[in-house]
C-alpha cells in the first residue's frame, strides 16, 4: 500500500531532552512537510523540503531540526530550545509544483512531562 | 502567518441538512483546497480549486470560489454523523513556493 507513516504515535519526553519523529513515504514524492498542531488550531508549518538533501524552514522552525538524507524520509528532531513543545506533529508529502495535494501521516502526539 | 480563516469557527447540524463552511484569504493564489480532518488524526484531502475556477464538485461535495472577494465555500449535502469532523482550507499563495497555509478550521459535528 501507498501512504505516509509517522511514529511513534505517542511520545513522551522529559524537560531538556532532544528527541526524533519519524516520517517516512513510499509515494515516491519530491516534497515532504513538517507541521505543528495545538488544540483548536490550524497547521503551522516547522520545515519543508522539496528535494533530497535540501530543506527550508517554516513560520516556527526555532527550536527544531531535519533532514532529508533520503527521499522516502524527513524526521524531524524537536531540540531543548523548543520552549513549549507539546503538541500533535503532522507529517505531509506532494509532488512538487502546483496543484499539490498534500498525504499526511497519522500523526504523533508529543508530550513534555 | 494564517492566509484562510474558516467561518464559522463551530457549526452543528442534524443529519440530512446540508452545512456551509466559508474560508477567506488575503493574497492572490495558484489555487485553493479543503481538507478534513477527524479527532486526533491526519488530514483528507478533499478537494482543489484551482485559481481560474469558480465551481466545483465532488460528490456530496460543492466547492466556490470567489477571487474578486479572496473567499470559497465549502458546501456538504445531505450530510451524514460520519461527516463529524474539523474542515480546513489552505491555500497556495501566488509566490509561496508551493507551500500550503492552512486556516484554522471549522468543527462540524452532525447529529443523528
Amino acid at each position: 500500500d501507498g501512504g505516509i507513516t509517522q511514529s511513534p504515535k505517542y511520545l513522551f519526553r522529559k524537560e531538556g531532552q532532544n528527541v526524533t519523529l519519524s516520517c517516512e513515504q513510499n509515494l515516491n514524492h519530491d516534497a515532504m512537510y513538517w507541521y505543528r498542531q495545538d488544540p483548536g488550531q490550524g497547521l503551522r508549518l516547522i520545515y519543508y523540503s522539496q528535494i533530497v538533501n535540501d530543506f527550508q524552514k517554516g513560520d516556527i522552525a526555532e527550536g527544531y531540526s531535519v533532514s532529508r538524507e533520503k527521499k522516502e524520509s524527513f524526521p524531524l528532531t524537536v531540540t531543548s530550545a523548543q520552549k513549549n513543545p507539546t503538541a500533535f506533529y503532522l507529517c505531509a508529502s506532494s509532488i512538487y509544483g502546483v496543484y499539490n495535494e498534500q498525504f499526511f501521516g497519522p500523526g504523533t502526539r508529543l508530550t513534555v512531562l | 502567518s494564517q492566509q484562510g480563516e474558516e467561518d464559522p469557527q463551530a457549526l452543528s447540524i442534524q443529519e440530512g441538512e446540508n452545512a456551509t463552511m466559508n474560508c477567506s484569504y488575503k493574497t492572490s493564489i495558484n489555487n485553493l483546497q479543503w481538507y478534513r480532518q477527524n479527532s486526533g488524526r491526519g488530514l483528507v484531502h478533499l478537494i482543489l480549486i484551482r485559481s481560474n475556477e469558480r465551481e466545483k464538485h465532488s460528490g456530496r461535495l460543492r466547492v466556490t470560489l470567489d477571487t474578486s472577494k479572496k473567499s470559497s465555500s465549502l458546501l456538504i449535502t445531505a450530510s451524514r454523523a460520519a461527516d463529524t469532523a474539523s474542515y480546513f482550507c489552505a491555500t497556495d499563495g501566488k509566490g509561496s513556493n508551493y507551500k500550503l497555509t492552512f486556516g484554522k478550521g471549522t468543527l462540524l459535528t452532525v447529529n443523528p
